[in-house]
C-alpha cells in the first residue's frame, strides 16, 4: 500500500502563529493534496499540486500557502494562525485521478 | 462551489442489518465517485468505487448503486458486523478526467450488537 507520512501528528500553536506541515509520499506520484476534516463538513481541499513546483488551488485556500518542493515531499504553511485553522489536517497522494491515500493526519490547535 | 450532499450524518443499525447511505452530486460531468471508510483514530481508506458507466457494483458485503440521471448514488451495508462502525465518506469526481474529489460531509455508523 502507498505510503504517505505526516508530520508532526500533534502541534499546538497561538493565534498569529507560523506553522508547517510536512507531508512525504514515497510511492513516486504525480498528485498530492492537503485536506482538512471538520465535524459536519467532511474533507475540504485546501491545495493540490500535480508535479514538483506545481501548486493549485483547492476550494478552501483562504488562510493557508503550499508548497511542493520535490515529487515526495508537499507542506502545508499557516503563516498568521487563527483559531478558526484548528482542524485536522490530513495530506494525500495518487497516480491518477482516482484512489486517494491519505497520512495518519495532523491534529492542529490553535490557541 | 460544487457540492456532494450526504445522508444521514448519524446511523444506527443493530448487528446483521443492512445499512445505507446516500449521496446526491450536482455536476453531470462527474464521472468517478468513490467510498471511503474511517475508522476512529485512523485515516480514511477507499473501500469501493464505481464509474459512471455503470449503475452497480459489489464487493465483499458492499453494494454501491449509481442514478445518473438523479445524480445519486448509495451504498450499502449487508450483514452488518460491529468492525463496520466507523465514519463512511462519499465523493464525486469535480468533472470528466478530473483529479479532484469532492467529499459529502460523512456518516457515522454505528453498528449495535
Amino acid at each position: 500500500e502507498a505510503a504517505v507520512t505526516q508530520s508532526p501528528r500533534n502541534k499546538v500553536t497561538v493565534t498569529g502563529g507560523n506553522v508547517t506541515l510536512s507531508c512525504r509520499q514515497t510511492n513516486s506520484h504525480n498528485y498530492m493534496y492537503w485536506y482538512r476534516q471538520d465535524t459536519g463538513h467532511g474533507l475540504r481541499l485546501i491545495h493540490y499540486s500535480y508535479g514538483a513546483g506545481n501548486l493549485q488551488i483547492g476550494d478552501v485556500p483562504d488562510g493557508y500557502k503550499a508548497t511542493r518542493t520535490t515529487q515526495e515531499d508537499f507542506f502545508l504553511l499557516l503563516e498568521l494562525a487563527s483559531p478558526s485553522q484548528t482542524s485536522l489536517y490530513f495530506c494525500a497522494s495518487s497516480d491518477s485521478a482516482e484512489t486517494l491515500y491519505f497520512g495518519s493526519g495532523t491534529r492542529l490547535t490553535v490557541l | 462551489g460544487e457540492q456532494v450532499e450526504q445522508l444521514p450524518s448519524i446511523l444506527r443499525v443493530q448487528e446483521g442489518s443492512s445499512a445505507s447511505i446516500n449521496c446526491t452530486y450536482e455536476n453531470s460531468a462527474s464521472n468517478y465517485f468513490p467510498w471511503y471508510k474511517q475508522e476512529p483514530g485512523e485515516n480514511p481508506k477507499l473501500i469501493i468505487d464505481i464509474r459512471s458507466n455503470m449503475e452497480r457494483k459489489q464487493t465483499q458485503g458492499l453494494i454501491v448503486l449509481l442514478d445518473k440521471k438523479a445524480k445519486r448514488f448509495s451504498l450499502h451495508i449487508t450483514d452488518t458486523q460491529p468492525g463496520d462502525s466507523a465514519m463512511y465518506f462519499c465523493a464525486a469526481s469535480r468533472s470528466s478526467g478530473s483529479w479532484q474529489l469532492i467529499f459529502g460531509s460523512g456518516t457515522q455508523l454505528t453498528v449495535m450488537p
